[in-house]
This record gives structure tokens, C-alpha cells and sequence, in this order.
């Protein structure tokens, strides 16, 4: 156990609709990274927070937003869903915010879209 | 621009064969770090190892070993005597401070170890 909780584990929905995916990070940690792994893009950083702030932003849509709760928890919304954001969804949490902290990973929602 | 390449796609070798991975990356940053996750088949990212752009010094933890090169801009991995449980995916990345404190991962290689 990593101590990053991603639920659910699995999710299968159809396009069009909208999902949230939830985020614990490991205790102490103030940062929370989301990444979507697909087979034709690999990992692609979508967002990070910072103790409730956003700090930086990668290749997510617009459809997709996320924000970090005072409690520390993460989580991403997926709107409009498409076929092609089935994909793997990985958050991982850091100690701070910087580049010299190394992440650790939860092990993934699995989002299936139909 | 950032980016980090690993040629190798698939790689397939017999238990006890020593292999390595390859890790290429671009960076116009001085200060950057260097990782090396596993992804095994059950799916989640398991951290190896992090350098960062002022240790040069290689690294060994028991059959693994990792070569950092600046002059050649390489981070590669070599696992010493193969095991069936190192059938994975491995990824390198490279996190730089520019433009937000964000990890940029290769596309990774699949490594198949057979009994």
C-alpha cells in the first residue's frame, strides 16, 4: 500500500456523461498530481495542486477540471466523456511542491467509457 | 522543449540475462531530476529512483544499477540477472522546474523476462 486512496478503482460509464474521480493523498503530503495514462498517449501530466492551490497545468481539457480540498483530498471531473478518455488515472502526492520531491503513485482508476 | 525518450519499445530476455534501458532526455534546465518508475502487470507506478542534474554518481541497489551521463543527456538501467517478477513496464522521466513543477515520462519500455 503506497498510502495514495484513488476510488473507485474501476469505472465504467457512457460518453456523454460525467464522472469524479477521488484522491487521498498520503498523510503529510501536500501536493497532488493527477496523470492520465492512454495506449497511444502514455502518461500525460493533467494537473497539480499544492495545498488547495493549482500549480501547475499539463495537457488536460477543458471538459476535465480538478481541485484539492482543505482536507488535502483531490478530485478530477470528467465531463462530456468520450470513447478516447478511456484511459488510466493515476494521482500521486508529494511532500511539496517543488521539483526535488520525489511522488508517490495510487494505483489508478481505471475509467472505461462506452 | 522537454523530453524524454526511450527508444526501446519491447525488450525480451531469459531469466539471468543481464539487460539494459535505455533513457535519453532534453532539457534546457541546469537544475532538473531524473526518476525510474516500474509499472508490473497489476498496474501501479512503483518508484525506483530519483537523480538529480548535479550527481553524476552511479547508483547500484542490489541487482539494479543505473548510469547517469550529463555529457550524453542518458539515465539508463541495467538490471543485473533477470527475473521472471522484473516482466514490466519501466518508465524514465524528467522533472523540471520551468513552467510548473511537472514530471514528464517517456513512453516507456516493456520488458519481458522468460523462464
Amino acid at each position: 500500500d503506497s498510502g495514495v486512496t484513488q476510488t473507485p478503482k474501476h469505472l465504467i460509464t457512457a460518453t456523454g456523461q460525467r464522472v469524479t474521480l477521488r484522491c487521498s493523498p498520503r498523510s503529510g503530503d501536500l501536493s497532488v498530481y493527477w496523470y492520465q495514462q492512454s495506449l497511444d498517449q502514455g502518461l500525460q501530466f493533467l494537473i497539480q495542486y499544492y495545498n488547495g492551490e493549482e500549480r501547475a497545468k499539463g495537457n488536460i481539457l477543458e471538459r476535465f477540471s480538478a481541485q484539492q480540498f482543505p482536507d488535502l483530498h483531490s478530485e478530477l471531473n470528467l465531463s462530456s466523456l468520450e470513447l478516447g478518455d478511456s484511459a488510466l488515472y493515476f494521482c500521486a502526492s508529494s511532500a511539496g511542491g517543488g521539483s526535488s520531491y520525489g511522488y508517490t503513485f495510487g494505483s489508478g482508476t481505471r475509467l472505461t467509457v462506452v | 522543449a522537454q523530453k524524454v525518450t526511450q527508444a526501446q519499445t519491447e525488450i525480451s530476455v531469459v531469466e539471468k540475462e543481464d539487460v539494459t534501458l535505455d533513457c535519453v532526455y532534453e532539457t534546457r534546465d541546469t537544475t532538473y531530476y531524473l526518476f525510474w518508475y516500474k509499472q508490473p502487470p497489476s498496474g501501479e507506478l512503483v518508484f525506483l529512483i530519483r537523480r538529480n542534474s548535479f550527481d553524476e554518481q552511479n547508483e547500484i541497489s542490489g541487482r539494479y544499477s543505473w548510469n547517469f551521463q550529463k555529457s550524453t543527456s542518458s539515465f539508463n538501467f541495467t538490471i543485473t540477472a533477470s527475473q521472471v517478477v522484473d516482466s514490466a513496464v519501466y518508465f524514465c522521466a524528467l522533472r523540471i522546474s520551468t513552467g510548473g513543477f511537472k514530471t514528464i515520462f517517456g513512453a516507456g519500455t516493456r520488458l519481458f523476462v522468460k523462464a
